[in-house]
């Protein structure tokens, strides 16, 4: 059964990097069918989507996020990863990783991750 | 952009009551509507796809419906464990999600 491990420091200062990995098992990231996302939920909130990749490395961003957002892919490990930049205490949240069905791009996320805490003060 | 608007943003329901929670979208999406559970503490779960099928292992209680602008999803015979918040999400550009309907028991 496929399962989706979010993994990446819990604390992060303001003005620095937000890293993020996300750890694919049971089976392999480089699917056809499929795209690999992440999504964040900050206290008490609602859901934000981040950004989608695909294994060959096509992305999307969220616009509001883009700036300061990259995501990537690394087939040989079934990884895929988040990096924010210049965080701020807005970026507080619980972080997903999810996977996205292809139905003529990117659809639904229909495998998460658990979820990681990632908390911005100094 | 296109925006998600939920409608309850919470409701109140006993176990066995048919519960239906509405999302609008600022414009078409045509059928790339999909609803969600999310339980306290847990990540979300996918309950329908694409406006209305259902998800490998969803009861058959919860449906979807509707098309363009206007969707509903229906939970026919609230059971304990469907008291969670619900959000819609539409897929036809970039992934929005509605903001919530939390389904609290009365």
């Amino acid at each position: 059964q496929l399962q989706l491990q979010e993994s990446g420091p819990g604390l992060v200062k303001p003005s620095e990097t937000l890293s993020l990995t996300c750890t694919v098992s049971g089976g392999s990231i480089s699917g056809n069918n499929y795209y690999w996302g992440w999504i964040r939920q900050p206290p008490g909130k609602g859901l934000e989507w981040i950004a989608t990749i695909y294994y060959r490395g096509t992305t999307y961003y969220n616009p509001s996020l883009k700036s300061r957002v990259t995501i990537s892919v690394d087939t040989s490990k079934d990884q895929f990863s988040l990096r924010l930049r210049s965080v701020t205490a807005a970026d507080t949240a619980l972080y997903y990783c999810a996977r996205l069905v292809d139905v003529l791009g990117p659809t639904h996320f229909d495998q998460w991750g658990q979820g990681t805490q990632v908390t911005v003060s100094s | 952009d296109i925006l998600m608007t939920q409608s309850p943003s919470s409701l109140s329901a006993s176990v066995g009551d048919t519960v239906t929670i509405t999302c609008r979208a600022s414009q078409s999406v045509y059928s790339y509507l999909n609803w969600y559970q999310q339980r306290p503490g847990k990540a979300p779960s996918l309950l329908i796809y694409t406006a209305s099928n259902l998800h490998d292992g969803v009861p058959s209680r919860f449906s979807g419906s509707g098309s363009g602008t206007d969707f509903t999803l229906t939970i026919s015979g609230l059971q304990p464990e469907d008291f969670a918040i619900y959000y819609c999400q539409q897929s036809y550009s970039h992934p929005r999600f509605g903001q919530g309907t939390r389904v609290e028991f009365k």
